[in-house]
């Protein structure tokens, strides 16, 4: 299994509403990540995870809550959103200190928020 | 400070044609890796190519092939008879250092179109 699965892959919600991405790769990767990525523009780092432990944060706003239940998943949970947060959002994982292929990227969820 | 700049915003050929996207990059570390991701618009990020900062060989891998230059800061990337399938965002990215995680930083992108 050489992939990373995101679900759902479009989600629509409301300000008010609270709803979690989910992300999960069987590679034995040790490093998950969360990225951002408006339209047009590159993907921008939200969130890494190395061996299970939050390792950086690039300063994101509390309504976002990363989660790493295992090695195998990534949470990301949404609350309180704004319609500015609307963008697409990629899970990604890499192998520890060798990087041959860099990063395995997900195909991403497109989130709406009204 | 690390940077990645993709200074073609969109290139747009006929098929059949070569076509070369540019990658300036930034860093101040003796060791980092270079990276090319194609994005079509299905979204996901496609893994084409890395290379390290002590390996420029350049690399040809069947239409597609990649001229690393460290004296110029370059990793660019030609795709020879171009199809239709390579309509795609392509993203340079560069990472640094050899941490068990690490953070890829991405240039713009340049979106290429290419018209039967």
């Amino acid at each position: 299994d050489t992939e990373v699965t995101q679900t759902p892959k479009h989600l629509v919600m409301g300000m008010t509403n609270k709803k979690s991405l989910k992300c999960e790769q069987h590679m034995g990767h040790r490093a998950m990540y969360w990225y951002k990525q408006k339209a047009k523009k590159p993907p921008e780092l939200m969130f890494v995870y190395s061996y299970e432990k939050l390792s950086i944060n690039e300063s994101v706003p509390s309504r976002f809550s990363p989660e790493c239940p295992n090695s195998s998943l990534l949470n990301l949970h949404l609350h309180a959103l704004q319609p500015e947060d609307s963008a697409l959002y990629l899970c990604a994982s890499s192998q520890e200190r060798v990087r041959p292929n860099g990063y395995t990227f997900g195909s991403g969820t497109r989130l709406t928020v009204v | 400070a690390q940077k990645v700049t993709q200074a073609q915003t969109e290139i747009s050929v006929v098929e059949k044609e070569d076509v070369t996207l540019d990658c300036v990059y930034e860093t101040r570390d003796t060791t980092y890796y270079l990276f090319w991701y194609k994005q079509p618009p299905s979204g996901e990020l496609v893994f084409l190519i890395r290379r390290n900062s002590f390996d420029e060989q350049n690399e040809i891998s069947g239409r597609y092939s990649w001229n690393f230059q460290k004296s110029t800061s370059s990793f660019n990337f030609t795709i020879t008879a171009s199809q239709v399938v390579d309509s795609a965002v392509y993203f340079c990215a560069l990472s640094e250092g050899m941490d068990s995680s690490y953070k890829l930083i991405f240039g713009s992108g340049t979106r290429l179109l290419v018209r039967p």
